[in-house]
């Protein structure tokens, strides 16, 4: 129940294309939906949140789906460019007493942008 | 925004020895901090779990004779690395959370790439 399924495992997307990726969850006590951006050797960056009160919510090329109903959430990337080639995660936390907000992770997808 | 730093961003050590690995929030207080470990081409896989002040809380698995962590004030956690063998060799990343950033947004150092000859 406190799996988040992550998918595709991998992305191939033409540079100006729309980068879309999908999460599920089972626990529906879960309260936050971040997206984490990971380059090669670095650590991950957050790239964009969501909280279930919301259906949407944009920042720049970076949107995040959420659909309450279907315990799931995707991120689309819209106009990908070469410099969004990366690695991300999805993850999801709340809902368990005293859990420290621990973070349940996507497996991740590796996202290529082909100029 | 905040930001977490982690020291060293590499080392290599030979089997047997120690290492230790230092994270800290610079622009924050954070009350709690994770440490996470992570194989090419995987998930972070989390190690364990620091509150300012408490025991490290570890989870499933892990040694918590061999990853010693120590989390003494609100700007700094440390990994120690004992008696490290080749199997140890990962990246090791930690995070933080607390007072002054939304309470459940954790930020990410860069990473500690360990490698044990």
């Amino acid at each position: 129940q406190q799996q988040v399924k992550q998918s595709p495992q991998s992305l191939i997307v033409q540079k100006g294309g729309i980068s879309i990726i999908n999460c599920a969850y089972e626990n529906t006590a879960f309260d936050y939906f971040p997206w984490y951006q990971q380059f090669p050797g670095k650590g991950p960056a957050l790239l964009i949140a969501i909280r279930p009160d919301v259906s949407e919510k944009k920042e720049g090329r970076f949107t995040i789906s959420f659909n309450k109903s279907a315990k799931q959430f995707s991120l689309h990337i819209m106009d990908s460019q070469p410099g969004d080639s990366a690695t991300y995660f999805c993850a999801a936390s709340g809902g368990e007493k005293d859990s420290n907000y621990q973070l349940i992770w996507g497996a991740g997808t590796k996202l290529i942008i082909k100029p | 925004g905040a930001v977490v730093s982690q020291h060293p961003s590499w080392v290599i050590c030979k089997s047997g020895t120690s290492v230790k690995i230092e994270c800290r929030s610079l622009d924050f207080q954070a009350t709690t901090m994770f440490w996470y470990r992570q194989f090419p081409k995987q998930s972070l896989m989390l190690m364990a779990t620091s509150n300012e002040g408490s025991k490290a809380t570890y989870e499933q698995g892990v040694e918590k004779d061999k990853f010693l962590i120590n989390h003494a004030s609100l700007t700094l956690s440390t990994l120690t690395v004992t008696s490290a063998h080749p199997e140890d060799s990962s990246f090791y990343i930690c995070s933080a959370r607390g007072g002054g950033v939304p309470y459940n947004e954790q930020f990410f150092g860069p990473g500690t790439r360990l490698t044990v000859l």
